[in-house]
């Protein structure tokens, strides 16, 4: 265990449904990042939040919308998502943001959209 | 851009054998380098970093090597165990816009057979 979980770990929802997945990390950390990993290509960087704020968004669709209410806790809401959008999201907390620190993965959510 | 390339995509030993991962990188301007592995559905786990002034690392039977100046690291693996198969990973920090994102390779996959 990493002290990064994530809920739920499997999720299928079609393309009208809203849902949200959540993540929560134990160490204390400043910093956490939600990635996208597609089949045969490199995980790709979301979005990073640094205390709170949102530092980082690279390109992502609207269709994602994050939320970090804290520096534990940290969401991904969907919403009217495509079947491209499937994939396994990984978030991941470092002590500081985005910076040269290791980062500590969770498990991640496998989504398929239908 | 940094661009982060890992060979051979994929990998089968048999057990006891030992073996090397390889993984190049474009922009030798890096602070740091690190590997994780990834099991089948599941996160990233750290197994290490080495920083920019390192030329080695060194964790039970992995022992990870870094050249700046060529690009390149590798990362040895002693005595291969079937538990040991899974997904290798290796990133490296990437600036840019004043902040670093870390950048991934698409990973080696490892078997290893009893």
């Amino acid at each position: 265990e990493t002290g990064v979980t994530q809920t739920p770990r499997h999720l299928v929802m079609g393309m009208t449904n809203k849902k949200s997945l959540k993540c929560e990390q134990h160490l204390g950390h400043n910093a956490m990042y939600w990635y996208k990993q597609s089949a045969k290509k490199p995980l790709e960087l979301m979005f990073v939040y640094n205390f709170k704020e949102q530092t980082e968004n690279n390109s992502v669709p609207s269709r994602f919308s994050p939320e970090c209410p804290n520096s534990s806790h940290l969401f991904l809401h969907l919403h009217t998502l495509q079947p491209e959008d499937s994939a396994l999201y990984l978030c991941a907390s470092s002590e500081a943001g985005p910076s040269t620190d290791t980062q500590y993965f969770g498990p991640g959510t496998r989504l398929t959209v239908l | 851009k940094q661009e982060v390339t890992q060979i051979p995509a994929a990998l089968s030993v048999p057990e006891g054998e030992n073996l090397v991962l390889n993984c190049s990188f474009t922009d030798s301007a890096i602070y740091n380098l690190q590997w994780f592995r990834q099991d089948p559905g599941k996160g990233l786990t750290s197994l290490l970093l080495i920083q920019s002034s390192q030329r080695e690392q060194t964790s039970g039977r992995l022992n990870a090597s870094l050249d700046k100046s060529s690009g390149r690291s590798t990362l040895y693996i002693a005595a291969s165990q079937p538990g040991d198969s899974a997904t290798y990973l290796c990133a490296v920090p990437y600036s840019g816009a004043g902040s670093y994102q870390l950048t991934f390779g698409k990973g080696t996959k490892l078997s290893v057979i009893p």
